[in-house]
């Protein structure tokens, strides 16, 4: 059975810094992309970027880049994103997909359960 | 900011069928599949529809999707309490080199 676990909530000032993880099981981690979403308060789903654990190629969506890292350690099937400096703004929900993809088309099959991220002072 | 745009909200009688729309250009929608997501209140997103037609294991037919030209279609048919979520299209958008959501919306029973 796949599976993604995120870590859990977070609650953070603005200035600090954060990782939040990703587990997948029950498939080939290394042969699919993984993806993360952000869900702020009451809105819409954005997409962030993408990584491929068998390589690390990592793609960011014009807003994210620069704002957060994207990363994987595939030794323990896990992917990462990460902030230097929370805002207020960073306050949101963010899932992490599995990004099946055949013959060059992809989408997202598998969601992790979403971890709340809130930023406050 | 989205560039898929879908209606707010649309809203039918349980047992009757509702469409939700989905427009983009020929970056995204135009020249890539199109999927779509189901969010139920305080839940992750599910994977509805693929590749702009098809439908994942465990998803029944009352789901469907359709694309032509820039704008793609989800189409709910006997409409259940049960179905009452957001819904969302989604596709590549290849001048963005990014993957792109639209706009979201929520389907109500009446």
């Amino acid at each position: 059975e796949v599976q993604l676990v995120q870590s859990g909530a977070e609650v953070k000032k603005p200035g600090e810094s954060l990782k939040i993880s990703c587990k997948g099981s029950g498939y080939s981690f290394t042969t699919h992309w993984i993806g993360w979403v952000r869900q702020m308060p009451g809105k819409g789903l954005e997409w962030m970027g993408i990584i491929y654990p068998g390589d690390s190629d990592t793609r960011y969506s014009p807003s994210s880049q620069g704002q957060v890292t994207i990363s994987v350690d595939k030794s323990i099937s896990t992917a990462y994103l990460q902030w230097s400096s929370l805002k207020a703004s960073d306050t949101a929900m963010y899932y992490c997909a599995r990004r099946h993809c055949t013959n060059g088309v992809c989408h997202k099959d598998y969601w992790g359960q979403g971890t709340l991220v809130t930023v406050s002072s | 900011q989205s560039v898929l745009t879908q209606p707010p909200s649309v809203s039918a009688a349980p047992g009757q069928k509702v469409t939700i729309s989905c427009s983009g250009s020929s970056s995204n929608i135009g020249n890539n599949y199109v999927s779509w997501y189901q969010q139920l209140p305080g839940t992750a997103p599910k994977l509805l529809i693929y590749e702009n037609n098809k439908r994942p294991s465990g998803i029944p037919d009352r789901f469907s999707g359709s694309k032509s030209g820039t704008s793609a279609t989800l189409g709910i048919t006997g409409l259940q309490t049960g179905d009452e979520a957001d819904y969302y299209c989604g596709t590549w958008d290849s001048s963005l080199s990014a993957g792109v959501f639209g706009t979201g919306t929520k389907v109500t029973d009446l």
